[in-house]
């Protein structure tokens, strides 16, 4: 049982390139979600999909697109990167009753 | 809407001492409580629970909290600090489940615990 699990665990891009990083859980939860991670900001949500086929937008949206593959999968594409995007990525998966299990993280640095 | 505030965005204390860390809640509805802690290079992961019944809920590691609805607060305390407890510290909350329906988390921006020997 690996709970949540993440790839890459680090990644570095110049602006402009794209990436896809990849999120697995083997809890069966229905819900899943993508925050971003910086000094002073705590944790915000960029996209979440409450069950298989459906996403939506949480607070920080902009620059970035999901795909809910499966019950299991949850990517999170930068078409375009920015320095901006220069994060600490962390994706979970949600329990029955709402406690969250987060992945290692995705250290990304774009130049 | 909900809101979380952790009063405190760092906490220095000594080996041994104790410690609480403050969290304070917004909700116009029944709420579930948590608390999270991040090691550095770490994800987070959940350290205690408050879902109903007894107000004071224990958690992983010696760590305990208290749900207060009447301050609307949750604070997360422990007797006795360690090194290894040096670590970020989340609250966050989430309505009751109803209908159904699952609710998102909506977290503090945390509070980092550093313990000096």
């Amino acid at each position: 049982n690996a709970g949540v699990t993440q790839t890459p665990k680090f990644q570095v891009l110049k602006t402009g390139q794209s990436m896809t990083l990849q999120c697995a859980q083997d809890m069966n939860h229905n819900s899943m979600y993508w925050y971003r991670q910086d000094p002073g900001m705590g944790l915000r949500l960029i996209y979440y999909s409450a069950s298989e086929g459906t996403t939506d937008k949480g607070e920080v949206p902009n620059g970035y697109n999901v795909s809910r593959l499966n019950k299991r999968e949850f990517s999170l594409r930068l078409e375009s990167a920015a320095p901006s995007q220069t994060s600490v990525y962390f994706c979970a998966s949600q329990g029955l009753v709402n406690e969250q299990y987060f992945g290692p993280g995705t250290r990304l640095t774009v130049t | 809407a909900q809101s979380v505030t952790q009063l405190d965005s760092q906490v220095p204390v000594f080996e041994e001492a104790p410690v609480e860390l403050r969290c304070n809640y917004s909700s116009s509805v029944s709420v579930y409580l948590f608390w999270y802690v991040q090691y550095p290079n770490q994800g987070l992961q959940l350290l205690l629970k408050y879902l109903s019944g007894s107000t004071l809920v224990k958690g992983i590691n010696g760590f305990e909290a208290e749900f207060n609805k009447s301050q609307t607060s949750f604070h997360l305390r422990k007797p006795s600090v360690h090194i290894s407890d040096t670590a970020e510290y989340f609250c966050a909350v989430s309505d009751v489940n109803r209908g159904g329906s699952n609710y998102k988390l909506t977290f503090g921006k945390g509070t980092l615990l550093t313990v000096n020997p």
